[in-house]
């Protein structure tokens, strides 16, 4: 049973450009987190997806940030416009529909570098 | 607002030694807790979950308390190995009224470096 899949591991941008991050969560999880961790930060949350829904989007930056979760395919972060803050190592992680008791697990990441 | 904290940020010990991680969390409303390990340029990997209700969980050398009332969690590591070696994590899951159940609050983390 493949963990959760994140694409690609690195990803260089220049200022302006966008960024897709993509995660396949584990198989058998219909729920998706993304998460961001800023150099010397701790990880903070950003979304929270369904399949075809948004549950919670609190910690996303009101504009150039968008997150996805369709009906077939991976969960997609994108961010339009990059800036030099957004470099950060971005994560994504899954569960299964049970509810909050089931631990989340987590990929291992995109690094992502505003140049 | 809920915030984690973790003391030490860093710890360096000799291979065998047990220790002693620490976290506290400011608001107790929480729902569960959760430890995790993370090794450079790595993902997360869940290591312990507690609920609310419960007091520890254990599971090979590691063993994990959580005083809600209190707001504090310790991770304790028996005969330490240079495996060992890592970023432990602590995370707390907010009660239902308080976020959503991917919410975690995340600590930034105890470095931990066991010497050969």
């Amino acid at each position: 049973n493949a963990g959760v899949m994140q694409n690609p591991r690195h990803l260089v941008r220049r200022r302006g450009q966008e960024a897709r991050l993509r995660c396949s969560p584990m198989k058998g999880h219909s729920h998706v987190y993304w998460y961001r961790q800023l150099p010397e930060e701790g990880l903070k949350f950003m979304v929270y997806l369904q399949k075809e829904n948004i549950i919670d989007e609190s910690g996303m930056p009101k504009e150039r940030f968008s997150a996805e979760f369709p009906k077939e395919g991976p969960s997609i972060l994108r961010i339009q416009q990059v800036v030099r803050g957004d470099s950060a190592a971005y994560f994504c992680a899954s569960s299964p529909p049970t509810g909050g008791n089931s631990p989340l697990h987590f990929g291992n990441g995109t690094r992502l570098t505003v140049t | 607002k809920q915030e984690v904290t973790q003391i030490p940020a860093a710890l360096s010990v000799p291979e065998g030694e047990n220790l002693v991680l620490n976290c506290s969390f400011t608001d107790s409303a929480i729902y569960n807790l959760q430890w995790f390990r993370q090794d450079p340029g790595k993902g997360l990997t869940s290591l312990l979950l507690i609920q609310s209700s419960q007091r520890e969980q254990t599971s090979g050398r590691l063993n994990a308390s959580l005083d809600k009332s209190s707001g504090r969690s310790t991770l304790y590591i028996a005969a330490s190995q240079p495996g060992d070696s890592a970023t432990y994590l602590c995370a707390v899951r907010p009660s239902v009224n308080r976020g959503s159940q991917g919410n975690l609050i995340f600590g930034k983390g105890t470095k931990l470096s066991v010497k050969p």
